[in-house]
């Protein structure tokens, strides 16, 4: 099995509707967060969590919510998708060791399109 | 703040020849320096990384990197790339003071054809 998976892999959606993706790992790491894919523009942070309690905002939060249910579940939502939040969106995580600084774990990602 | 630029959006290479990645990044603070790859339809992976110590980083898949503090640099080659080297391919920098979160560049794609 998978240690990230996103779920679901594939969604399309309408303007204006609340969405939620979800990620869950295995691994056991502290660490998890979300990003976003856009054609010639690379991954951008939208969240990031380094335990339970701590939730914190990237580089591209605007629009975005999370919820850290659990050590091994992290949660993004979209309250009121709009077009240009159509992406591929990835759930990564890392543990807190110094040694694995920057060595994220990433799932297979899930592909929004919102018309 | 950091920034990670990717010089080549896109690297067409024959099978078994070598390839290189250009990768450039600014930051004001001391950094480390990843690549990580994605293949179709994957999440990414680690391809290797710099943390500190020999400049020269050796990774998966006979990739290696190396880390040039003067030009800001850190360059991905490959000397024999296969078919299956065909990937999407993402230089990252993460400050050392960032607690390991990451920037990305936007990426190059590399098509390896017979």
């Amino acid at each position: 099995d998978a240690d990230v998976t996103q779920t679901p892999r594939n969604r399309i959606t309408k303007t204006g509707k609340r969405i939620m993706l979800e990620c869950s790992q295995t691994k056991g790491h502290d660490r998890m967060y979300w990003y976003r894919q856009d054609p010639g523009l690379g991954l951008r942070l939208i969240y990031y969590s380094f335990d339970v309690k701590d939730i914190n905002k990237g580089e591209i939060s605007d629009g975005y919510s999370v919820s850290r249910q659990a050590q091994a579940k992290f949660s993004l939502s979209l309250e009121s998708a709009i077009p240009n939040q159509t992406a591929l969106y990835f759930c990564a995580t890392s543990d807190r060791t110094s040694g694995s600084v920057g060595t994220q774990y990433f799932g297979p990602g899930t592909r929004l399109l919102v018309l | 703040a950091q920034s990670v630029t990717q010089l080549d959006s896109q690297v067409p290479v024959f099978e078994e020849a070598p390839v290189e990645l250009r990768c450039n990044y600014s930051s004001s603070v001391s950094v480390y320096l990843f690549w990580y790859v994605q293949y179709p339809n994957q999440g990414l992976q680690l391809l290797l990384k710099y943390l500190s110590g020999s400049t020269l980083v050796k990774g998966i898949n006979g990739f290696e990197a190396e880390f040039n503090k003067s030009q800001t640099s850190f360059h991905l080659r490959k000397p024999s790339v296969h078919i299956s080297d065909t990937a999407e391919y993402f230089c990252a920098v993460s400050e050392a003071d960032s607690w390991g979160k990451l920037q990305f560049g936007a990426g190059t794609q590399v098509v390896v054809t017979p």
